[in-house]
């Protein structure tokens, strides 16, 4: 079964520069929830989409941003980045009308800083 | 806001043995589902079992199985004949439908042979 991919599956930035994180949910999958897990840490949610409209906000820095594109797939984009943003960055997708609400997550980003 | 409690940072047990992981949530409202991810080594966040919390039933899924006591607001997953495959993070996880997803701070489980 198709699963959620999430490319790259690592990169690596200096501070300050950029970053764009990829998120290609399960087909037929609406929402799409991105996630922040530091070492040693829980995850952490950071924003999520449905429709290609942002439904939920969690605490995300503001010098992150995403959005969901019309195909559902999505992207953080990341600016300014800081040594403290170096962390496995997880993204779920869920169809809207389940049920269980259950979400899917795919393999992680690991996103390290230097 | 919501919250998730886990109270074991830590456990062990040895293989084939039966184990039992706590977990405390925090919620006023009554429609609500809850969930135990398993994360191995390899960092993926492996669905174990969910439950809803209008059903009184505990959920059952091979050797897991929750015990869900809503009034308590306690949502604790057994292991029984503990493999070591089992040996992974396991969070807790609440969700109110349709927001975001609350983990605990997890316990790091560890199957001895």
């Amino acid at each position: 079964a198709a699963g959620v991919i999430q490319s790259p599956r690592h990169l690596i930035k200096e501070k300050r520069e950029t970053a764009t994180l990829k998120c290609y949910p399960i087909p037929r999958h609406d929402t799409v929830y991105w996630y922040q897990q530091g070492p040693g840490q829980d995850p952490q949610f950071l924003i999520s989409f449905y429709e290609k409209m942002q439904s939920d906000k969690g605490s995300i820095p503001d010098r992150f941003s995403a959005q969901q594109f019309s195909d559902y797939h999505s992207e953080l984009n990341m600016s300014s980045l800081e040594l403290g943003d170096s962390a496995l960055y997880f993204c779920a997708s869920s169809p809207h009308e389940t049920v269980y609400n259950e979400q899917f997550f795919g393999p992680g980003t690991r996103l390290t800083v230097l | 806001a919501q919250t998730v409690t886990q109270s074991q940072p830590e456990m062990s047990v040895q293989e084939a043995e039966t184990v039992t992981l706590s977990c405390t949530y925090d919620t006023s409202e009554s429609n609500y589902y809850l969930f135990w991810y398993k994360q191995p080594p390899s960092r993926q966040m492996i669905l174990v079992i969910r439950q809803e919390a209008y059903k009184q039933q505990n959920a059952t899924e091979n050797r897991f199985s929750v015990n869900f006591q809503k009034a308590a607001k306690s949502f604790s997953l057994k292991i029984s004949d503990s493999q070591l495959g089992d040996t992974a993070m396991y969070f807790c996880a609440f969700m109110m439908p349709p927001n975001d997803m609350r983990f605990g701070a997890g316990t790091r489980l560890t199957v001895k042979p």
